[in-house]
This record gives C-alpha cells, structure tokens and sequence, in this order.
C-alpha cells in the first residue's frame, strides 16, 4: 500500500513569494491533515479536510495560509506572501476516518526555509 | 484546553536497555485517545501505538508499551532491549472529542539517543 506523498521534499524562497505544497493521501482515506512544525516543536494541525469540505481550520493564517482539496483527493497547501516565521516543515496526513481511535498516516514532509 | 506535557527534551540509553520516555497530559473529556509517534532524522511521523481512555489493559506493540496511568493523567512510552535505529524524536499525542474535530496535539517531544 502507497503512502501518503509530498512534494516537493525541500523548498528554499524569500520572504513576501509564494510558495504551494503538495499531497496524495492514501487511497481511500478521506480525511486529510495539514500540520506546520516548527522546529523545536511537535507539529500543529492547520487545517483538517474530511473529503473536500473543511471541518477544521481555526489555526490556519487565512490572511495568507489557503488550502484545498479537489475532488476529495488531492491537496495542496499555499502560502502568499511568505514570512520568516513561516520556516518550517508541513506535513501532510491522513486516516480512514475522523474518529480519535483512527490512526493518521504522516507524509515525509515539505521542508520550508523562508530567507 | 487539552494539553500534552513531555518534560525530557533528551534522553540517552545504551543499546539493548530499557528506556522510558515520560508524557503527561491534561483534559476534562472521559473519553480521548493516546498514542506515540516516532519521527526520524528523514522527517517522517512513525505511528507507534495507540491507548484508549477506556482500554483496562496497557497497550504493547512489539518492543513498545505504553505505561498508562489514568488516575496520575500520565502515559508514558517503555522501549524495551532498545536499538540503534531507535535514535529519533518521539512525541506524545493526544486526540479527543472536544479538540475540534478529534485533531492531534503533539507535545513538544523527547530526543532519543541510542549508543552502542
């Protein structure tokens, strides 16, 4: 069974570009996860899909964070204009259900380094 | 506010020993979710194991057991005859009913390093 996939792995910019992450979940899954971690920190969530509707996105910068996830299946995370604090790692995740019992499967990542 | 708490930012341990990684966790809901993940060098969060509020027995998953103490608020991971592949950040998580939609909230994770 494929994993959930990010790309692209590494993405170097500078501060006020714009910059878009992003994920396939496994197949079948219909909730998705956006997490920002921070180094130094555990990730936080930013926004939770459950199919293509959004059932949580209360710590999401909507000033300049959006995402979207067409069709229920891909996603793709953007970031304009980008600031220094927003240097870190996002990782996408998903699980079978929303459940708390349901595992969430992580992606490997989208190192950010904001100049 | 549910609230995870792990308290070493470090830990050493030689290989083949046992290892106890600490979490304490705070929340008012009966009914929340805990597990541990393992995220390596690579970037990737590793699921490890998973304990129930409700589950009477601590859960075990091969060489991993989760140390659950409801009364204490605490669920502590035990590595058992421990690796060197098991130098990695290992985080605590928690996941219930009233944290907006069953998100995860991570705690800010303990750095494990194996020596041979």
């Amino acid at each position: 069974e494929a994993g959930v996939a990010q790309s692209p792995r590494y993405k170097i910019i500078e501060k006020r570009q714009s910059v878009a992450f992003w994920c396939n979940p496994i197949s079948g899954h219909a909730t998705l996860y956006w997490y920002q971690q921070i180094l130094g920190q555990g990730p936080k969530l930013l926004i939770q899909f459950q199919n293509n509707g959004v059932v949580d996105d209360s710590q999401l910068p909507k000033d300049r964070f959006s995402a979207e996830r067409l069709k229920g299946v891909d996603s793709t995370l953007k970031i304009q204009p980008a600031k220094l604090e927003d240097s870190a790692v996002y990782l996408c995740a998903s699980s079978e259900g929303q459940t708390f019992y349901n595992e969430q499967f992580f992606g490997p990542g989208t190192r950010l380094t904001v100049l | 506010a549910q609230k995870i708490t792990q308290t070493q930012p470090g830990m050493f341990v030689q290989e083949k020993e046992a290892v106890t990684l600490d979490c304490t966790y705070d929340t008012s809901d009966p009914s929340y979710g805990l597990f541990w993940y393992k995220q390596p060098s690579s970037g990737e969060m590793i699921f490890l194991i998973y304990q129930g509020s409700y589950d009477q027995q601590n859960a075990t998953e091969g060489r991993y057991s989760l140390n659950f103490q409801k009364a204490r608020k605490s669920a502590n991971l035990v590595i058992s005859a421990s690796q060197l592949g098991d130098s990695a950040m290992y985080f605590c998580a928690m996941r219930g009913p009233n944290t907006g939609f069953q998100k995860l909230v991570f705690g800010t994770g303990t750095r494990l390093l194996v020596s041979p």
